[in-house]
């Protein structure tokens, strides 16, 4: 079963404006990822937040982890076109082993 | 290389037909698994290879039959499949490390329809 919710489904911004992205999960996790996905690809990693941090910045990406609400959240800075993709959150539990469960997933469509 | 490399990219099989997915990384990692994604959804397991033996299988139709014939490969056996089996199916790798995997390399994927 997917633990991890999304919100929003769907988000649509024009071209210089932030995106940001909700990820909820249920259980304790040993780290939290981000990975984006264009139509019909596979997945490629963006970031990785561990348990005992509460923020992380690579490039134009802002991930922050709040434990105890049990909820990170993915902030695109400045955002591109080429941005244009689905973001999905996925969780590795504390003793879920190799398991990685992937969240709903948001559509986020970046206009020129 | 930080490559996983899924072949076929597309596949048509019919229900009585056996056909195989493969998938290879060179990046040294132990874990490698299978996820298969309907459209607009996101990726569902199906199996975990940890160290060449099979770890997880998420209640898997024995229809898929995955293998792992070395730490490089992973195959997954499709026979008598569905036409709802039809799906994008993943491969990806990562490392095992001392607190668990980290992040996961995903390859581009097998589009596969069931007819």
């Amino acid at each position: 079963s997917q633990q991890g919710e999304e919100d929003p489904q769907a988000l649509s911004i024009q071209e210089g404006e932030n995106a940001t992205m909700n990820c909820s999960y249920k259980t304790s996790i040993n780290n939290l990822q981000w990975y984006r996905q264009n139509s019909g690809r596979g997945l490629v990693h963006l970031i990785l937040i561990r348990s005992n941090e509460r923020e992380k910045h690579s490039g134009r990406l802002r991930v922050t982890l709040d434990t105890s609400k049990k909820s990170s959240s993915l902030l695109i800075t400045a955002s591109r076109a080429a941005d244009t993709a689905s973001y999905f959150c996925a969780t590795r539990g504390e003793t879920s082993g190799s398991r990685l469960t992937f969240g709903e997933g948001t559509q986020l469509t970046v206009n020129p | 290389d930080t490559e996983v490399t899924q072949t076929p990219k597309h596949l048509v099989m019919g229900m009585t037909n056996k056909k195989s997915l493969k998938c290879e990384q060179h990046m040294g990692h132990r874990a490698m698994y299978w996820y298969k994604q309907k459209a607009k959804k996101p990726p569902e397991l199906m199996f975990v290879y940890s160290y060449e033996k099979l770890s997880i299988n998420e209640s898997v139709p024995s229809r898929f039959s995955p293998e792992c014939p070395n730490s490089s490969l992973l195959n997954l056996h499709l026979h008598a499949l569905q036409p709802e089996d039809s799906a994008l199916y993943l491969c990806a790798s990562s490392q095992v490390g001392g607190r668990g995997p980290t992040e996961a390399f995903f390859g581009q994927g097998t589009r596969l329809t069931v007819v």
